[in-house]
């Protein structure tokens, strides 16, 4: 099976413009997760959707949003762009999701924001 | 919150000897995972290990679980070169509803093995 592909892999967008990225996940697989990897935070959780419906939510403002097509496929989008949104943004996806699969990420789309 | 505390941060070896990462949680888990990431990459699952599990191995992966220190470790033996990377616990954490879960990351131990 293919695995899980994120793009683009880099992206340099300037203070105050929004930014679309793209998750496909594993064929059948129907969770798809968002994570946002930085130096100072390490790795943290955005949100998962699963079903086209967004399941969980981590604590970030409402400039992060998500959703996911009929076919699993997901984005995530960040408007008005701040410095501090540079970031590794990784994507996950899982049979189920829940507490008890493993996630298979994808490479990550690398962002600075100038 | 973090959930998961890798220790040491940094980690470097030479080739052939064994690694040790512990991490350690704070609340009451159903499994626990490992994960590698190579620099600037996304991360690949290692391993994972239930909450009524103590020990499990996966070819020179060995993890142990102790609940009741709420800490897991893992130990790769035999070290390579290619094993560089960083490495992550994981544990479930329910949201506030209690319904679903999602991951939590530690930091992460940065293993160097050098040739």
């Amino acid at each position: 099976k293919a695995g899980v592909t994120q793009t683009p892999r880099y992206l340099i967008k300037t203070r105050g413009q929004q930014v679309t990225l793209s998750c496909s996940p594993i064929s059948g697989h129907r969770s798809v997760s968002w994570y946002q990897q930085t130096p100072g935070q390490g790795l943290q959780f955005l949100f998962e959707y699963f079903s086209e419906t967004q399941r969980n939510k981590g604590n970030f403002p409402g400039r992060f949003s998500g959703r996911q097509f009929s076919n699993s496929r997901s984005e995530m989008n960040v408007s008005t762009l701040e410095l501090g949104d540079s970031a590794l943004y990784l994507c996950a996806s899982s049979s189920t999701g829940g507490r008890r699969n493993e996630q298979y990420f994808g490479p990550g789309t690398r962002l600075t924001v100038t | 919150s973090q959930q998961g505390e890798e220790d040491p941060q940094a980690l470097s070896i030479q080739e052939g000897e064994n690694a040790t990462m512990n991490c350690s949680y704070k609340t009451s888990i159903n499994n626990l995972q490992w994960y590698r990431q190579n620099s600037g990459r996304g991360l690949v699952h290692l391993i994972l290990i239930r909450s009524n599990e103590r020990e499990k191995h996966s070819g020179r992966l060995r993890v142990t679980l102790d609940t009741s220190k709420k800490s897991s470790s893992l130990l790769i033996t035999a070290s390579r070169a290619a094993d560089t990377a960083s490495y992550f616990c994981a544990t479930d954490e329910r949201d506030s509803g209690g319904s679903n879960y999602k991951l939590t990351f530690g930091k992460g131990t940065l293993l160097t093995v050098n040739p």
